[in-house]
């Protein structure tokens, strides 16, 4: 089972660039890398999927390096609105389905006015 | 707004009773999955089903059981209740079954309340 780390928390400003780093030495070869955004007392929502390399779309970019045991989340300019719980997920070998959906702490993050 | 649909949103009940919990998935998709929410414990995964069969088990007590219909609804049973299964319970669901490029869209979930 691919585990993950992230840091607990952060804090930014309204504005900013925020980027918040997953680590997840032992993924294997069939692994994506996936994200999700949790308000409080809703569900988590998707946010971005990469495999390697880079990937952006209207939300936000994740940068996957060469070796892919990490894997790095960036929010360009975030709002007040933006404060949420966000969850970084590793899938497991493909035909282990319900190890894919391990869901770590996550990283709580505050965006202050 | 998901497309994916839960009830009731809330639940109060005491100990030792038993509930269900209802869950409607997007249109064409075809996995449901259940998880549990938690202060001190996360997001806990517990089953999912891809049409109409079990296909992962996480974290589910024997006392809570699930079944997926054939019009693809889910229902989570929770028996034998007790103060710590007080938590939210969240349903979400893919079109594929359960791969790890599959998107979960979750519902909005059902507080349960045991006293």
């Amino acid at each position: 089972l691919a585990k993950t780390t992230q840091p607990i928390s952060m804090d930014s400003y309204e504005g900013q660039e925020v980027n918040i780093t997953c680590s997840h030495n032992n993924i294997a070869t069939n692994d994506y890398i996936t994200w999700y955004q949790q308000f409080p007392s809703q569900g988590p929502r998707f946010i971005i999927q990469g495999y390697k390399t880079k990937v952006t779309n209207e939300v936000a970019s994740l940068f996957i390096p060469a070796d892919r045991k990490s894997s790095t989340l960036s929010l360009p300019r975030v709002s007040l609105s933006d404060t949420a719980v966000y969850y970084c997920l590793v899938g497991d070998k493909w035909d282990n389905y319900g190890q894919n959906f391990v869901f770590g702490p996550g990283t709580r993050l505050s965006v202050l006015p | 707004d998901s497309g994916v649909t839960q009830t009731p949103k809330h639940l109060i009940t005491a100990t030792g009773q038993r509930v269900t919990l209802r869950c409607s998935p997007r249109s064409g998709d075809l996995s449901v999955y259940w998880y549990q929410q938690s202060l001190d414990q996360g997001l806990q995964f517990l089953i999912q089903y891809y049409n109409g069969e079990e296909r992962a088990k996480g974290n589910i007590l024997e006392r809570f059981s699930a079944q997926q219909f054939p019009d693809l609804h889910s229902e989570l049973n929770l028996s034998s209740l007790e103060l710590g299964d007080s938590a939210l319970y969240f349903c979400a669901s893919s079109s594929g079954g359960g791969q790890n490029t599959d998107t979960q869209y979750f519902g909005p979930g059902t507080r349960l309340t045991v006293l």
